[in-house]
């Protein structure tokens, strides 16, 4: 079946601008995570949705980032006013379920090919 | 909080030889522990996990882990690499408990040379 997709593969932008990456998890998947993968920072972790709510946002590095799931299904992760410390890997990965009370601990979480966004 | 230490920033190893690609961690919690391998230009794919039982864990493309709960270690190996296991691997853990995010080492790149 068809794996998590992302949307666009890279993306360039100027510093300033505002940008939006999105995630297209697999089908059924109730959990849905987005991570960053840089070079000064290794992968960290951004926010976790379990359907449409996002109960762990602890990640997100500023105000400038937000991020929001509709239909239990694609999200979309916006970076506004973008800084060149924003450049990275931008990867979500999805899992049948998640954690915390409604999910099952331990599900493996597949992740998409990212979208590189670069900051001039 | 948790942490990942992968202590190899690199290794390179000949074809046909045996690898083993270090991991310790450290967490308050009870964690489940994973490893993760990275191709060149592509995303994140399951090589194996430890949630419970055996130590010995086997995974995918003939690897396998040990988890040794007193060393708070969970090593990577492969008896007999090949040159399509050059690659970057992460070893992460999430809590046993609460939302699922996963917290990372900084990677190990291995380099299998014929």
């Amino acid at each position: 079946g068809a794996g998590v997709s992302q949307s666009p593969s890279n993306k360039v932008t100027e510093k300033g601008k505002d940008v939006e990456l999105r995630c297209d998890p697999i089908s059924g998947h109730t959990a849905l995570y987005w991570y960053r993968q840089s070079l000064g920072q290794g992968l960290e972790f951004l926010i976790y949705f379990q359907g449409n709510s996002a109960p762990d946002k602890s990640g997100l590095p500023s105000d400038r980032f937000s991020a929001e799931r509709t239909g239990g299904s694609v999200s979309t992760l916006t970076i506004q006013r973008t800084q060149q410390e924003d450049s990275a890997v931008y990867l979500c990965a999805s899992s049948l379920r998640g954690g915390g009370t409604s999910g099952r601990p331990g599900d493996t979480q597949y992740f998409g090919p990212g979208t590189r966004l670069t900051v001039l | 909080a948790q942490s990942v230490t992968q202590l190899d920033s690199q290794v390179p190893v000949f074809e046909e030889a045996p690898v083993e690609l270090r991991c310790n961690y450290s967490s308050s919690v009870s964690v489940y522990l994973f490893w993760y391998v990275q191709y060149p230009n592509q995303g994140l794919q399951l090589l194996l996990k430890y949630l419970s039982g055996s130590t010995l864990v086997k995974g995918i493309n003939g690897f396998e882990a040990e988890f040794n709960k007193s060393q708070t270690s969970f090593h990577l190996r492969k008896p007999s690499v090949h040159i399509s296991d050059t690659a970057e691997y992460f070893c992460a853990v999430s809590r046993w408990s609460g939302f699922q995010k996963l917290v990372f080492g900084t990677g190990t790149r291995l380099l299998v040379s014929p």
